[in-house]
Order: C-alpha cells, then structure tokens, then sequence
C-alpha cells in the first residue's frame, strides 16, 4: 500500500513570499500525483492533476513538478487568499497525504 | 454545469448503519467513476473508495473493507454509500466526488465534489 507523506506539516510565511510543498511516496507513483487545496468549511480544490498541469481556473502562481517519488507543490508569490491545507493524492490506491497547514507568518 | 447533491446530516447510534446518497447531474453518470472521502473533525481527508457508475464494480481502502457498501442507480444517476457498524470514530464529513477523467482513461484528480454530509455518531 502506497504511503504519501507531506512536509512540512506546517509552513508559516508572510504574502508576497515563495511555498514550496513536499509530497513523498513510499514507492513509485509515476506521474501520478494530484493536489488539492481546502479551506475551512469547503470542499477541496483540485490544483495540479499529473504532477504538474494546473486544473481549470487556477491561477499561474501554482505549480507542480515531480515524478516517482518526489513531488512539489510551489505558490511563487502568496496571496492572502493562498493560506489554507493543501493535500496531494496519488493513483494507484487513491490515497492522501496527511496535509500542510500553510499559515500567515 | 456539474453537480452533486447529497442527502441530509445524519445523526446515528453507534452499531448502526447509515446509507448517504449522492445524485449526480451535468454529464453522462457513467462515463466517470465516482469517489467517497471522508474528514474528521479537525483532520486530514481520508479515501473510501469508489465505484464505476458504469458495470457497478467497487474498490474500497482496506480500512472499510467489510464494513462499507457502494452502490449506484443508473435510472436516478445517484450513487450511495452504506457504512455499518458505526463507531464514534467514523463522525465526519462524507463527500462524495467525481474523478477528472474518462473511466478507463489514465490521469489524477478529483475535480467535482458534493456538498458534504455530515455524520454523527453518539449514544
């Protein structure tokens, strides 16, 4: 059963600065790696579907890179709008990652 | 445009079952396979499983193997799904969601989601 762990579980930052997302299998997913955005009281979001193709709608500061095993997730210039949990899921069992907390520093 | 819509809150004793529904309208119900995802209070998302709308054939974690049920009513385009043996531990939020692709297509991502039902287990 394919593991995915996200780091860190926290990230504080100020607007205006760069995230970067982590999302590790425990074994080989391929390209196959989505993530997600949620804030409180709603349903996800789907950012990244593939490791690295934006969903419709999203904006360009979001972006996915990655294969195998190792995926990023990357806001180049946060928004207020940007602090929320972000999750990645993978394929082959449908699994997510634990989240990240991305809060205002 | 998509939508999911999905029964009312429940409130359930532990030991009992609950059966959420989840009609799809907007696109051909069976050409995309359907999802369920769960979240605790204050917790991360959890997947259930999921179900081809098309031949009915499920998939679940292993965590529910056993204890929930999948089905679909093409005639209603509605989705369900049964979980027994309730515990104060399966409180939560039950989504239902739509994949992005094509069944039998390769690709990631779950776009469409529904509303959210909110199941509480407690004596």
């Amino acid at each position: 059963e394919i593991v995915l762990t996200q780091s860190p579980a926290t990230l504080s930052l100020s607007p205006g600065e760069r995230a970067t997302l982590s999302c590790r299998a425990s074994q080989s997913v391929s390209s196959y790696l989505a993530w997600y955005q949620q804030k409180p009281g709603q349903a996800p979001r789907l950012l990244i579907y593939d490791a690295s193709n934006r969903a419709t709608g999203i904006p360009a500061r979001f972006s996915g890179s990655g294969s195998g095993t190792d995926f990023t997730l990357t806001i180049s210039s946060l928004e207020p709008e940007d602090f929320a949990v972000y999750y990645c899921q993978q394929r082959s069992n449908w699994s997510f990652g634990q989240g990240t907390r991305l809060e205002i520093k | 445009q998509v939508q999911l819509v999905q029964s009312g809150a429940e409130v359930k004793k532990p030991g009992a079952s609950v059966k959420v529904s989840c009609k799809a309208s907007g696109y051909t119900f069976t050409s995309y396979y359907m999802h369920w995802v769960r979240q605790a209070p204050g917790q991360g998302l959890e997947w259930m499983g999921i179900i081809n709308p098309s031949g009915g054939s499920t998939s679940y974690a292993q965590k529910f193997q056993g204890r929930v049920t999948m089905t679909r009513d093409t005639s209603t385009s509605t989705v369900y799904m049964e979980l027994s043996s309730l515990r104060s531990e399966d409180t939560a939020v039950y989504y239902c969601a739509r994949d992005r692709v094509r069944i039998a297509v390769a690709g990631t991502g779950i776009v469409y989601w529904g509303q959210g039902t909110l199941v509480t287990v407690s004596s």
